[in-house]
């Protein structure tokens, strides 16, 4: 079964740090990985996808995320916060069950980005 | 915008009721997942359909209930309605059932009184 962990229900910054959101998953096969992004009132909008390509995802808005197999990880940084990056950022992992493949979604975590 | 429409984006009902929301995926795609997310829950997946038939189920209650139709469209059904039933719930899209992104609607936003 697969689970995905994302530690820190809140993350701060100061606007110009780094950005270092940690995704830990379970999966029994080589899962595809996401990390999507929540403004305020919107839905999830996907930021980059791990379909085991490369290691190193880049996806939109400067963000960036390293699957690690032996650390189960897929964490997500940017170099650089900027005051738009404020938002709930989710983690989710997607493996086969039944000929379907239904992503599971972390806990979410809210990024909090200081002037 | 993602090409996912959620209808309607806000609903207040009593307790007791029943309600219907709304989804019209992305053009071309086939597959439809519903999403409850809730303070306490997270982003829970309920079901999901592809090209009219159900393919996965999740934690769906049975009070719940949802159908795709032959133009794609989807309709999720809840009925029996209690406070615990307010949260945002989310369609969702994508091409095919397996391994391709899904792309979330901007949810309905469902509130029992």
């Amino acid at each position: 079964a697969q689970s995905v962990t994302q530690l820190g229900s809140h993350v701060s910054v100061s606007e110009g740090a780094l950005v270092l959101l940690r995704c830990n998953y379970s999966s029994s096969v080589p899962p595809y990985l996401f990390w999507y992004v929540q403004y305020p009132n919107q839905g999830l909008q996907l930021l980059l996808k791990y379909t085991s390509a490369a290691t190193l995802v880049k996806g939109i808005n400067g963000f960036e995320a390293e699957f690690k197999k032996s650390e189960t990880s897929f964490h997500l940084t940017k170099p650089s916060a900027h005051m738009s990056d404020a938002a709930e950022y989710f983690c989710a992992v997607s493996e086969p069950s039944g000929g379907s493949y239904i992503p599971t979604f972390g806990r979410g975590t809210s990024l909090i980005v200081h002037p | 915008d993602s090409g996912v429409t959620q209808t309607p984006k806000h609903l207040i009902t009593a307790t007791g009721q029943r309600v219907t929301l709304r989804c019209s995926p992305r053009s071309g795609d086939l597959s439809v997942y519903w999403y409850q997310q809730s303070l306490d829950q997270g982003l829970q997946f309920l079901i999901q359909y592809y090209n009219g038939e159900e393919r996965a189920k999740g934690n769906i209650l049975e009070r719940f209930s949802a159908q795709q139709f032959p133009d794609l469209h989807s309709e999720l059904n809840l009925s029996s309605l209690e406070l615990g039933d307010s949260a945002l719930y989310f369609c969702a899209s994508s091409e095919q059932s397996s391994g391709n992104t899904i792309y979330f609607g901007e949810g309905s936003w469902l509130t029992v009184v």
